[in-house]
């Protein structure tokens, strides 16, 4: 069975205290991976995809990282404003093989 | 945001009663999606569409039905509603382009059944 696991379930940072984090997965062939950005009562932003093990990719402040068995998410010097839950999600086959993580909620205070 | 739109975006409704949520997109996606999000679980898929009146199951298809019968319409059932249906339920569609492969959700129904 397909899992995915993120850490920690919640992160308190000061501003511009830099910290990354995890996603763990278990799918049997992955396609690709994906992280999003949630706000309360909205629906999940799409931030990246990334396929392959070395894979990098940046927006802003966040750094995402993929390996054969974890996934990054770098956050950079953040701000206030990058408080949100962050989501991963693993893929294998079609979409409809897609195993979303339970998320990690990130508060940056000021 | 994938021209994704969700209505209700608010429901409250008794047991037993049916519930109809829609999903409208406005970019002739060809796979759309019905996920629900609980405290403790990841996001869940309900039912997917893959073209006009083709759907199939996903992991946690009881109690729901969906039919698509116009490309951009995709619509859930609860044929009648339980307390362990109150959820938030999100529609997405997915996209294969250039740049790489993306899923896009659209802002969710939060639905109250009690």
């Amino acid at each position: 069975e397909d899992q995915v696991t993120q850490s920690p379930e919640a992160l308190r940072l000061q501003e511009g205290e830099s910290s990354s984090l995890n996603c763990s997965y278990t799918v049997s062939g992955l396609r690709g991976l994906f992280w999003y950005r949630q706000d309360p009562g909205k629906g999940p932003e799409f931030l990246f995809t990334l396929y392959s093990a070395g894979e990098e990719k940046e927006k802003e402040r966040l750094k995402a990282t993929l390996t054969k068995k974890e996934s990054f998410l770098h956050i950079t010097a953040p701000k206030p404003e990058d408080s949100a839950t962050y989501l991963c999600a693993a893929y294998s086959g079609g979409y409809q093989k897609v195993t979303f993580g339970t998320g990690t909620k990130l508060q940056v205070i000021p | 945001d994938a021209g994704i739109t969700q209505s209700p975006r608010h429901k409250v409704t008794e047991t037993g009663t049916p519930v109809t949520l829609r999903c409208h997109q406005t970019e002739n996606h060809r796979y759309m999606y019905w996920y629900r999000q609980d405290p403790g679980h990841g996001l869940r898929l309900i039912h997917y569409s893959y073209g006009v009146k083709d759907t199939d199951k996903g992991e946690v298809s009881d109690g729901y039905s969906v039919s698509r019968s116009k490309t951009e319409d995709f619509l859930l059932t609860l044929e009648s509603a339980t307390s362990s249906q109150t959820s938030v339920y999100f529609c997405a569609i997915s996209e294969s382009r250039q740049d790489g492969e993306k899923l896009f959700f659209g802002s969710g129904t939060q639905l109250s059944v009690l």
